[in-house]
Parts: structure tokens; sequence; C-alpha cells
């Protein structure tokens, strides 16, 4: 079964409007952290915003918004106010466990490719 | 802070040959090293968690003698394709966690064997 599901294979957007890519997770640990990266076509990844699963407030950075909702196992980034240099994938990720469980690494959900449009 | 240099960022290689992909640390002791692998148009997949010291762990289905993986010291881990055959062609990646901090990648090897 698929840890992290991002339903939205790709998504367009108008720039200067606001875009959320969905991101549902599923484990049975009460600690794990929830992140989002962005990968331009260069490849590098980008990390975005994180959320721990004790967090009660929704992360921001910037731009960036986490809409968690624990009890539905969700974890939605918000764009605001796009721009066309957001034009990317998008991954959500998991750790799971308060280190990450046996060895600590990232799971990834298949991606959301965002297209700014002018 | 928290810097993964990765090099080479592109290589291209014959069939049957080796490649050498490497990943530093640069400002900070990575005592694990994580490596993925994607294809194009798919999503980061773990190939294997190397631990400096000791052997790599491989996750199912990847092949330990086909990619070596080293980490002999707290600020490098090397990944090594051997044999390399065309549907190895793929996006390599590496990953640290350094302490208090979140996930940092290295800018990724773009393998193309011809």
């Amino acid at each position: 079964a698929q840890k992290i599901t991002q339903t939205q294979p790709g998504m367009f957007v108008q720039e200067k409007e606001a875009v959320t890519l969905d991101c549902t997770y599923d484990t049975s640990d009460q600690s794990y952290g929830l992140f989002w990266y962005k990968q331009p076509s260069s490849g590098e990844m980008i990390f975005l915003i994180y959320q721990g699963s004790y967090d009660e407030q929704n992360a921001t950075e910037g731009r960036y918004s986490l809409n968690f909702q624990k009890a539905r196992k969700s974890a939605n980034l918000v764009i605001s106010a796009s721009q066309l240099g957001d034009s990317a994938m998008y991954f959500c990720a998991m750790r799971e466990g308060r280190h990450g469980g046996s060895q600590g690494n990232l799971i990834f959900g298949k991606g959301t490719k965002l297209s700014v449009k002018p | 802070g928290a810097v993964v240099s990765q090099h080479p960022s592109r290589v291209i290689c014959k069939s049957g040959t080796s490649v050498k992909i490497e990943c530093r640390s640069l400002d900070f002791q990575a005592t694990t090293m994580f490596w993925y692998r994607q294809f194009p148009k798919q999503s980061l997949m773990l190939m294997a968690t190397s631990n400096e010291g000791s052997k790599a762990t491989y996750e199912q289905g990847v092949e330990k003698d086909k990619f070596l993986i080293n980490h002999a010291s707290l600020t490098l881990s090397t990944l090594t394709v051997t044999s390399a055959h065309p549907e190895d062609s793929s996006f390599y990646i590496c990953s640290a966690r350094p302490v208090n901090y979140g996930y940092t990648f290295g800018s990724g090897t773009r393998l193309t064997v011809v």
C-alpha cells in the first residue's frame, strides 16, 4: 500500500492565483514528519515546508502553507500568489517515527507537476 | 549551512563500464547517507542507506553487487554503478540528515549508459 498518495499528476494555475496540491499519507506511528519538496527541471530537490505530527498549528513558510488535517491524514500544500517560477514537480514526503523508523529515510509520493500560466 | 555536494552532475558512459558518484557533506558530518534513484517522470525511490564505517543497507530488489556503496568517512559516501547497462540510466540523488536540520539533498547525477 502506498504510504504517500498524491492524486494529481498535473495541475495548472493562473499566475498570481493560489493553488492547492493534495497529499494524503498512511502511517500507524504517532510521531512522524511531513515534508514538501519542489523539483525543477534541473533535478535539485528544494525543501519547501515541514509539518511535525505533534505541531498544532499549520506550518507556513512565505507563500507556502501546509493544510494539515491529522484525522484525515492529509497534508496539502497551498501556494499563494503563484509565480511563473513555481512551475515544477512537487513531492510530498514522510518520515515515520521520531527518527524515521529503522533507517530515517523519507518516503516520497509520485509527485504533482505544477504549471503556472501567464 | 548543511550542504551536500554531489558530482558528477551528468555522466555518459559506455555499456559495461563502471561509474562512481560522490556525495560529500561540506559543513557537517553525515553518519548516514541515503541514495535514491529517479526514473523520468517518476518519484524518488530509496535504493540504499549508507552508514559510515559499516555496510550499507539495500532496499529490496536493489542488487548490492551492482550498486556498490562506500561510506568510508563522515563526509563522503560514494555509489558505484558497476557494469552499467542502458537500463541503469537514471537520475541518482543522495540525501543526508544533519542533526537538528531537515534533509538536505545533493544536486543529483544524471547517468546515461549508451
